[in-house]
This record gives C-alpha cells, sequence and structure tokens, in this order.
C-alpha cells in the first residue's frame, strides 16, 4: 500500500533562517501533496497543497516542490518565525479518487528568537 | 460558523466497556473521515465515509466500527475498547473526495 516518510522528525531553526521539510511516497498514482500544521494541543490545519501537475505552488513565506520522478515533495518555510513552530505533516492522495490520505510522521520544527 | 465537532474531547474508560465518539459537521460535507494520531506514527486513517450509509475501512480499522446515518454525523464505535486504542482521534470532513479536508478539536482517549 501507499506509504509516506517523512524527514526530519525533528528540526531547530534560528529566527529568521530557512526551515525544509523533506516527504517521499511509495504509490506513483499519488497526485495530491497536502502540508498540514499542528500547534500544540490543537487539530491539523491545511496549509498549503499541491496537485502533480505543477511543480511548485509559493504562499508567501510558504513553498511547496514538487519531483514527481523521485517521488519526493518538500515544503519550504523561509524567514521563520516562533509562530511557525508547530509539527508539520506531509500527506499523499490520489485525488479524484476516494481522498484517502496516507500521512507521513510528522516534523517537529522549533524557531528560536 | 463552519465547524467538525467531535464530543466527548477528553475520555478515560476501561477495557471492554463500548464507547461512542461523535463526530458532526454542519457545513454539508459528503465526505467524512476518523483518523487516529500516536507518537512517530502521524496521522492513520481508521475509515471513511463518502456519503450517507457509505463507508469503507481505512488503514487501522480492526477494533472499530463507524456508521453513516445522517449527512453531519459520522460516530466512532469501539465496542470493546483495549489499551492498545489510547490514542489521539481526529475526525475530518470535506465536501467531496476531491477537496480539502477539515479536522475537529480532537478526542483524546485512554483505556484502562
Amino acid at each position: 500500500g501507499e506509504n509516506v516518510e517523512q524527514h526530519p522528525s525533528t528540526l531547530s531553526v534560528q529566527e529568521g533562517d530557512s526551515a525544509v521539510i523533506k516527504c517521499t511516497y511509495s504509490d506513483s498514482a499519488s497526485n495530491y501533496f497536502p502540508w498540514y500544521k499542528q500547534e500544540l494541543g490543537k487539530r491539523p490545519q491545511l496549509i498549503i497543497d499541491i496537485r502533480s501537475n505543477v511543480g511548485e505552488k509559493k504562499d508567501q513565506r510558504i513553498a511547496v516542490t514538487l519531483n514527481k520522478t523521485a517521488k519526493h515533495f518538500s515544503l519550504h518555510i523561509t524567514e521563520t518565525q516562533p509562530e511557525d513552530s508547530a509539527v508539520y505533516f506531509c500527506a499523499a492522495s490520489i485525488y479524484g479518487g476516494y481522498n484517502k490520505l496516507i500521512f507521513g510522521a510528522g516534523t517537529r520544527l522549533a524557531v528560536h528568537p | 460558523e463552519a465547524q467538525v465537532t467531535q464530543n466527548p474531547r477528553y475520555l478515560i474508560t476501561v477495557t471492554g466497556k463500548k464507547l461512542t465518539v461523535t463526530c458532526s459537521q454542519n457545513m454539508n460535507h459528503e465526505y467524512m473521515s476518523w483518523y487516529r494520531q500516536d507518537p512517530g506514527l502521524g496521522l492513520r486513517q481508521i475509515y471513511y465515509s463518502m456519503n450517507v450509509e457509505v463507508t469503507d475501512k481505512g488503514d487501522v480499522p480492526e477494533g472499530y466500527k463507524v456508521s453513516r446515518k445522517e449527512k453531519r454525523n459520522f460516530p466512532l464505535i469501539l465496542e470493546s475498547p483495549s489499551p492498545n486504542q489510547t490514542s489521539l482521534y481526529f475526525c475530518a470532513s470535506s465536501l467531496s473526495a476531491k477537496n480539502i479536508q477539515y479536522f475537529g478539536a480532537g478526542t483524546r482517549l485512554s483505556v484502562l
């Protein structure tokens, strides 16, 4: 079945630095890749997503890149701020199908002032 | 306000005592899903529902049941809870299988 691996499991950066989280998926039919942010004690919330017909997508300080050949996608956060501290989850799904999301194990990002 | 509501938020129970966690959404979403979140394992799908009376297993369905008699409600049933079902549970819904999923606030379950 589909599997999503996420690295690193923890990431510590200084405020203002960039943070990169990488995910690899196993099912080549996957074509929808959302990223969720979960702050401590709160629910996961979608921050950005990308579909397989696009190689990169940006939203202010957040960007996601997709390499379909290599079956990996990455989240890039620039100019990190303390409020970016959270657990980030990547996921993969077969868009247009039954929307079964397979999540990575999560990355705990800590941004130090 | 558009939301996904789970109840209870916290639950402590004992092995074998049947329990139900309710999930309700007020957005007229067709698709609903249950996940469990465990440290180091991320979110794993338990069951999902494409619409009323249409449900299917996710990745970790063992020990759980669901029903979808009404569009807004998707309860998760543990007929005979065991300690390995101690976890944080999230319900999610989306307009259809092609749309963004919105999560409830979570239910923290402890089975002693």
